[in-house]
């Protein structure tokens, strides 16, 4: 089955620039999406088909996904942004859909 | 507005089964592709599967297939998920979430994320 790799833990000060990346095998290849979840809460999609934002999501978030690595990226990080992260994918070998396990995103 | 309403917390004895129920309003329910998602305390997301509400075509997660089984009555807009041989791991919260593209080509839906979820319904399972 399809694995998706994203660090535990990421830590920005606030102003500063946060990258999260996840990890798969040619995931360059996939479609990648982005979710912000925060405590008690369902979780929001931020980014989704590598780069795209839905309506009323920040222009500072973004996304990139080349080779084996989609990075979500966020510009100028408020505390209000301190949540968990989760990419996902569709492995299309096995039409199965694909989490990563999470980054959680502390703002310092 | 498009909005998902899940069924309330329940608590169930480990063997036995629950149904979870997603009623979706302010779109066309047989137009998007659901999906259920869940969460165990303190863990990742977890993808369950997908239905097709027009047609009840379904999609399962290898690890549920046998044990899981999605339905929708469209006469009511509403999916509903049904978890059987419940085991303590089990104990998560689980969300119905709505594919963000109208029109139910696979290829096409995966492009595009789930933007639309559910409060997510909180299951016990204990002895």
């Amino acid at each position: 089955s399809y694995v998706l790799t994203q660090p535990p833990s990421v830590s920005v000060a606030p102003g500063q620039t946060a990258r999260i990346t996840c990890g798969g095998n040619n995931i360059g290849s996939k479609s990648v999406h982005w979710y912000q979840q925060k405590p008690g809460q369902a979780p929001v999609l931020v980014v989704y088909d590598d780069s795209d934002r839905p309506s009323g999501i920040p222009e500072r978030f973004s996304g990139s996904n080349s080779g084996n690595t989609a990075t979500l990226t966020i510009s100028r990080v408020e505390a209000g942004d301190e949540a968990d992260y989760y990419c996902q994918v569709w492995d299309s070998s096995s039409d199965q859909w694909v989490f990563g396990g999470g980054t959680k995103l502390t703002v310092l | 507005q498009v909005q998902l309403v899940q069924s309330g917390a329940e608590v169930k004895k480990p063997g036995a089964s629950v149904k979870v129920s997603c009623k979706a309003s302010g779109y066309t329910f047989t137009g998007y592709y659901m999906h259920w998602v869940r969460q165990a305390p303190g863990q990742g997301l977890e993808w369950m599967g997908w239905i097709n509400p027009n047609s009840g075509g379904t999609n399962y997660a290898q690890k549920f297939q046998g044990r899981v089984t999605m339905t929708r009555d469209t006469s009511i807009s509403t999916a509903y998920m049904e978890l059987s041989r419940l085991r303590s791991d089990d104990t998560a919260v689980y969300y119905c979430a709505r594919v963000g593209v109208f029109g139910l080509v696979v290829v096409v839906a995966a492009t595009y994320g789930l933007d639309v979820w559910g409060q997510g319904t909180t299951v016990t399972v204990s002895s």
